[in-house]
């Protein structure tokens, strides 16, 4: 599998557009790349995925360059309820499950 | 609301203990997971099944025995635990027809106190 990294935390002000940027440079070509959100005692959440170029939905953008050895999630305007620990993963799926590991995440700090 | 739900919420057991968690999905997904958040550390993943079959066991103790009696339900069974067991246990569940790549559905988690 392949193994990511990322910043331990990050802050930003209200209303900031903030970029977390993961490094995953041993990912396999039938890997897809996801961004969880995970707040303090709850089950991490879906936010975004994507394989190349750029992806974009309601709440935040993924970019994913060329080589596709990085990506990048962009929150637009962040808010305090943006407060919470962003997990970057790649994987796949493979006999009908997804083979996938979460690193240690980033930690977004909003303050207002 | 994610669609997995997970019983109890909150467990507090002594180490001769044996209890079970529980989790349930409706999503007619067709593999579910365990995982285990400890305080400050990323989720480990212990336990895949794919069509009731277990197809991943990560190295975890014999402590913590899975079971999947169909693809709507997933337990775990807990017995003789040890105070390092403590943690945020999570439940996932994801479609297998590729209709959703990656995105797998979590329960919001039982806590476990293991005194």
């Amino acid at each position: 599998l392949a193994k990511t990294t990322q910043p331990i935390s990050m802050d930003s002000y209200e209303g900031q557009e903030v970029n977390i940027t993961c490094s995953h440079n041993n990912i396999a070509t039938n890997d897809y790349i996801t961004w969880y959100q995970q707040f303090p005692s709850q089950g991490p959440r879906f936010i975004i995925q994507g394989y190349k170029t750029k992806v974009t939905n309601e709440v935040a953008s993924l970019f994913i360059p060329a080589d596709r050895k990085s990506s990048t999630l962009s929150l637009p305007r962040v808010s305090l309820s943006d407060t919470a620990v962003y997990y970057c993963l790649v994987g796949v799926l493979r006999g009908g499950y997804q083979k996938v590991t979460f690193g240690t995440g980033t930690k977004l700090q909003v303050i207002p | 609301e994610t669609g997995v739900t997970q019983t109890p919420r909150h467990l507090v057991m002594g180490m001769t203990n044996k209890k079970s968690l529980k989790c349930e999905q409706h999503l007619g997904h067709n593999a579910m997971y365990w995982y285990k958040q400890s305080a400050k550390k990323p989720l480990e993943l212990m336990f895949v099944y794919s069509l009731e079959e277990r197809v991943e066991n990560n190295s975890v103790p014999s402590r913590f025995s899975p079971e999947c009696p169909n693809s709507s339900h997933l337990f775990l069974h807990l017995h003789t635990l040890q105070p390092e067991d403590s943690a945020l246990y999570l439940c996932a569940s994801s479609p297998s027809d590729g209709s959703s790549y990656n995105e797998q559905f979590f329960g919001p988690g039982t806590r476990l106190t293991v005194l």
